[in-house]
């Protein structure tokens, strides 16, 4: 079966602008889970949505938001694009939500360049 | 606050050698212990440890979890050079929260 598929791959942005990534779970998975990446900092949760409802949030400012259909497909999305926001976005879907019972697969990532 | 501490950050050892990574944790409700592989892109998933003392292996991989002293480790034998990776410990806690640490940067040398 197909796996998390994250688009851009790859995308380069100016300061001040703001930018969409996309999600697509793996096929019956309700969980997605969002993360940031960055050599210093490692993996940093950002949110994870359940069947179209936030349930957890990370401690990243207002700027990061996101969002689920009813297909499960998530999106989310960095307004007013900093320097600092450069990184690997990377998300995750599992079947149930990201409890013990289940196990995050993660897609290849959206490398965010912002100059 | 919860937190999830790797250690060595990164290693660099000889192809056939043994290496032994660290995870401990402080967090809230602890419900299970994650370790994956990242080579390039995605983290690819290695082992689920949610009981303390029970070895779970998978090949050249062993990993175990002692819950009284809050630390798993992951070993990986005759090392070769596919091994090179970062390897995340991630712990899921109180309301299905999953926090990862920053990651051990292995590298095998041939």
């Amino acid at each position: 079966k197909a796996g998390v598929t994250q688009t851009p791959r790859y995308l380069i942005k100016t300061r001040g602008q703001q930018v969409t990534l996309s999600c697509s779970p793996i096929s019956g998975h309700r969980s997605v889970s969002w993360y940031q990446q960055t050599p210093g900092q490692g993996l940093q949760f950002l949110f994870e949505y359940f069947s179209e409802t936030q349930r957890n949030k990370g401690n990243f400012p207002g700027r990061f938001s996101g969002r689920q259909f009813s297909n499960s497909r998530s999106e989310m999305n960095v307004s007013t694009l900093e320097l600092g926001d450069s990184a690997l976005y990377l998300c995750a879907s599992s079947l149930f939500g990201s409890s013990g019972a289940n196990v995050l697969t993660f897609g290849a990532g959206s490398r965010l360049t912002v100059l | 606050e919860d937190k999830v501490v790797q250690s060595p950050l990164s290693l660099v050892v000889h192809e056939g050698d043994t290496v032994t990574l660290n995870c401990s944790y402080e967090v809230t409700n602890f419900r299970s212990l994650l370790w994956y592989k990242q080579e390039k892109k995605a983290p690819t998933f290695l082992f689920m440890l949610t009981s303390s003392g029970i070895e779970k292996k998978s090949g050249r991989l062993s990993s175990i979890l002692d819950k009284k002293e809050l630390f798993s480790i992951l070993n990986i034998t005759a090392t070769q050079t596919g091994d090179s990776a970062v390897y995340l410990c991630a712990v899921v806690g109180g309301y299905d929260k999953i926090i990862f640490g920053k990651g051990t940067r292995l590298h095998i040398l041939p």
